[in-house]
């Protein structure tokens, strides 16, 4: 089965700085790897997801993220971020089409 | 497409009580998950339905908890003789079967046991 760890539980920045959410997932033959989103006092959302094909893929506010398969890892990154996009941000993945395994997280607060 | 409902939102009840939680999915959606989540932690994976059919538990689903999809519609998650260690939020989120990892969450049941 699928581990996800989240190097980090809390990540400070100031709106329009650049921010990385680190994420590395246990090894495994083939693997689809997700960022979910959860903003205050809402349900958790897809924020994007990498199945195959390019390994870099993007959202449509702005984040991307990178499957770097040699390193284990699938980082989520944004060059500049606004106020907006304080929340909690999970990765995940699995390995078959059954169920999702979380990382415990990372709290993004952007400040002015 | 009114999204993930899941009722109650929110419950309190005392320690030894059974308490029932419902979800209602996406209604094209034949699948059906249960995760439970507690402050700083990731969602943990419970079980999960392909319509009807319970196809995976989690070893945390203890034989205190039951989980149902009767119509392959919605579902019930039920706690018997709870226990302070329950009190989480409960989560239920549905997919559809060719889309793998595209959950659609809904709001939560807050459970406090007290």
């Amino acid at each position: 089965a699928q581990s996800v760890t989240q190097l980090d539980s809390q990540v400070p920045v100031f709106e329009e700085a650049p921010v990385e959410l680190r994420c590395n997932y246990s090894s495994s033959v083939s693997v689809y790897l997700f960022w979910y989103v959860q903003y205050p006092n809402q349900g958790l959302q897809l924020l994007l997801k990498y199945l195959s094909g390019s390994t870099l893929v993007e959202s449509i506010n702005g984040f991307e993220a990178e499957f770097n398969k040699s390193q284990t890892s699938f980082h989520l990154r944004k060059p500049s971020v606004h106020i907006s996009d304080t929340a909690e941000y999970f990765c995940a993945a699995t390995d078959s089409w059954g169920k999702l395994q979380f990382g415990a997280g990372t709290q993004v607060v952007v400040t002015p | 497409d009114t999204g993930v409902s899941q009722n109650p939102r929110h419950k309190i009840t005392k320690r030894g009580q059974n308490v029932t939680f419902r979800c209602d999915p996406i209604s094209e959606h034949n699948r059906l998950y249960w995760y439970r989540q507690t402050l700083g932690q990731g969602p943990e994976f419970l079980t999960y339905f392909q319509n009807e059919a319970q196809l995976e538990k989690s070893r945390l689903l203890s034989d205190r908890f039951s989980a149902e999809r009767p119509k392959g519609s919605f579902s019930t998650l039920e706690i018997q003789r709870t226990e302070q260690g329950d009190s989480a939020m409960y989560l239920c989120a549905s997919s559809l079967l060719g889309s793998p990892g595209e959950l659609f969450f809904g709001e939560g049941s807050r459970l406090t046991v007290l």
